[in-house]
């Protein structure tokens, strides 16, 4: 069964606008992390954030964690047509490495 | 750049034959993970191995799944004999115990 849920499913912005998408998850977790999968390839790493962090920036990408709410929110800022994609959410819940990924978000940013 | 390799890209095949995709995780990652992606159920983790051992297949359907490491450079998954419902894209990733997860390109599988 999934661990975490993306919200929305999929989200349509334009160019320059900021897109924000959620994640919430059931069980406790020693870090959720985000990937980012374009059309057609494999998924790609984008930002690890672990259970006693609150927030976390890389470049246009702002991560915050609310553990009590059991929720995590990834915000891209000044979006660019070339972050069209799926985005999801990964729990690690054991330390073990092993990753529970929801069933994403798709990002369409109209030029 | 180091990177997951994956054989072959895409697989067309018959229902009932055996298909073998292959995997070759980056240099010095010890965990070596195998999902397979649907439309229907999104990223499913099968199996995974640490240190070429694995500690989690059950996700694996046993009958006729099976995954081994022959070695640290290799990675194989095994789907003997093929139905239709096995059609999905299979992805490989390899990693250590509290790092990101390096994707592999994906193997695209179609059962007829």
């Amino acid at each position: 069964s999934q661990q975490g849920e993306e919200d929305p499913q999929a989200l349509s912005i334009q160019e320059g606008e900021n897109a924000t998408m959620n994640c919430s998850y059931k069980t406790s977790i020693n870090n959720l992390q985000w990937y980012r999968q374009n059309s057609g390839r494999g998924l790609v790493h984008l930002i690890l954030i672990r259970s006693n962090e609150r927030e976390k920036h890389s470049g246009r990408l702002r991560v915050t964690l609310d553990t009590s709410k059991k929720s995590s929110s990834l915000l891209i800022t000044a979006s660019r047509a070339a972050d069209t994609a799926s985005y999801f959410c990964a729990t690690d819940a054991g330390n073990t490495g092993k990753l529970i990924f929801g069933q994403g978000t798709t990002l369409q940013v109209k030029p | 750049d180091a990177r997951v390799t994956q054989t072959p890209r895409d697989k067309v095949t018959e229902m009932g034959q055996e298909v073998t995709m292959r995997c070759q995780p980056i240099l010095g990652h010890n965990t070596v993970f195998w999902y397979r992606q649907t439309m229907m159920q999104g990223l499913e983790l099968l199996a995974y191995f640490r240190n070429r051992a694995p500690l989690d297949d059950s996700g694996m359907p046993k009958d006729r799944f099976s995954a081994e490491m022959p070695d640290a450079t290799l990675a194989t998954l095994k789907i003997q004999p093929s139905e239709p419902r096995d059609s999905a894209v299979y992805f490989c990733a390899s990693g250590t115990a509290l790092a990101p997860q390096y994707f592999g390109p994906g193997t695209r599988l179609t059962v007829l």
